[in-house]
């Protein structure tokens, strides 16, 4: 079984401060992980992923994130946080030896960046 | 390239009618999933599809029916709608693999009185 959390439903930072969205994982293999991004009244979109190889990714919009193995952990990060990055974060999971129709979602963060 | 395109975006059902959530992909793509969204649950798999033909369910499948008869499309019915079934509901696809990212509809609001 694969499993996601994100332990805050909220982050509230001030623009021009990094921010930091959490996410840690559990899956029986090795894991493949997702971060999407989702604006009011609007469809999931993707931001960056881990495959394998070097523990950060670097995605769209400024965007990276670590993977950590030994926390089970995909943090999403951005060193300089912009008003319009307030949205709805979402992590996801696959287990490499699962389809690509099952991902396993986290509950979402609600970002929030104030001017 | 339109992408994953869902009808309708919005819906009102009375309790006990049928309706059928439309979902169609134009990349091709050999996966496909139905999603809904619930305030403070995340995204939960309802059913999903590794091709044409080949569909399985996810982890609330109940009330739902899918078929995958093209792989352009993956319609979602509702037999006898419940309130319970009240939320977004979103489509999405993926090329196949499951280091594969997902693209997605912009989504489907559906209220059942």
């Amino acid at each position: 079984a694969q499993s996601v959390a994100q332990p805050e439903d909220q982050v509230n930072v001030a623009e021009g401060n990094p921010l930091t969205v959490k996410c840690t994982y559990s899956v029986s293999g090795n894991p493949y992980l997702f971060w999407y991004v989702q604006y009011p009244n609007r469809g999931l979109q993707f931001l960056l992923k881990y495959i394998t190889g070097d523990n950060l990714v670097k995605g769209s919009y400024g965007f990276e994130a670590e993977f950590n193995k030994s926390q089970t952990s995909f943090h999403l990060k951005k060193p300089s946080a912009l008003v319009s990055d307030s949205a709805l974060y979402f992590c996801a999971v696959r287990d490499h030896n699962t389809n690509a129709g099952k991902s396993t979602f986290g509950d979402g963060t609600t970002l929030t960046v104030k001017p | 390239n339109a992408g994953v395109t869902q009808t309708p975006k919005f819906q009102v059902l009375k309790t006990g009618q049928s309706m059928t959530l439309q979902c169609a992909q134009d990349m091709n793509h050999e996966y496909m999933s139905w999603y809904r969204q619930d305030p403070g649950m995340g995204l939960r798999l309802i059913h999903y599809s590794v091709g044409a033909g080949i569909t399985d369910q996810g982890e609330v499948p109940n009330g739902y029916n899918v078929s995958r008869s093209t792989t352009e499309d993956f319609p979602l019915r509702l037999l006898s709608a419940a309130p319970s079934q009240t939320s977004v509901y979103f489509c999405a696809s993926s090329p196949g693999g499951p280091n594969t990212e997902a693209f997605f509809g912009q989504g489907t609001r559906l209220t059942v009185v």
